[in-house]
């Protein structure tokens, strides 16, 4: 069980160029949910899905776009990379199980753009 | 924007001292959660508490949830070095999380 997974695990951009942030479960969540963490802060949410074709914008969207065509894809699209888009980008998946309201994070992103 | 504050920031504590983290909000939450992160990880969840006036225990974790269901608190009974890690609250609306500014915690042998 591999859980919530992403790729790359490093990136550097240039300012201007594009780029797909990768994340994959195998839990069969239907919500899932991109954030952002800049050096020592919380996180902030990017966008979200709660199921296979159904996306919306959280509290930073701007810069962004996503697609949610399988349940176990959410990938994170980059337009026209910016120095202030460096940050360690964290995908989630959430589910209602035993444990009550949970979501699990993959091991992060950390993009630089320079 | 769901503003959530957690005080201290930082903290620096003697192993087998006893500290309590607070997450506030003016805002409503349908639930509040808490997690721990660790450098170069995603943060793992440790409770969520979701009904006003909640206490949950683990082991040495006690959280309680407010009775407004706008602040919660993380007490941690005689630290060990192991509990040291960024703590962050995280407050649902529904679909939405808004996490608080984090407190990082580190714990002396």
């Amino acid at each position: 069980n591999a859980g919530v997974t992403q790729t790359p695990k490093f990136r550097i951009l240039k300012i201007g160029q594009s780029m797909t942030l990768q994340c994959t479960q195998d839990m069969n969540h239907n919500y899932m949910y991109w954030y952002r963490q800049d050096p020592g802060m919380g996180l902030k949410l990017i966008y979200y899905s709660v199921g296979a074709g159904i996306t919306d914008k959280g509290e930073v969207p701007n810069g962004y776009n996503v697609s949610r065509s399988t349940t176990e894809d959410f990938p994170l699209r980059l337009e026209l990379a910016a120095p202030s888009q460096t940050s360690v980008y964290f995908c989630a998946s959430r589910t209602f199980g035993g444990r009550g309201d949970e979501q699990f994070f993959g091991p992060g992103t950390r993009l630089t753009v320079l | 924007t769901q503003l959530l504050e957690q005080s201290p920031q930082f903290l620096s504590i003697q192993e087998g001292e006893n500290l309590t983290v607070y997450c506030n909000s003016s805002s409503v939450f349908s639930s509040l959660q808490w997690y721990r992160q660790e450098p170069g990880e995603g943060p793992v969840l440790l409770v969520t508490v979701v009904t006003g006036g909640e206490v949950k225990k683990l082991k040495r974790l006690t959280f309680q949830f407010g009775d407004a269901r706008k602040d919660s608190s993380l007490h941690i009974t005689a630290a060990q070095p192991g509990d040291t890690g960024l703590y962050l609250c995280a407050g649902s609306t529904g679909n939405q999380f808004y996490f608080g500014t984090g407190t990082s915690l580190t714990v002396i042998p």
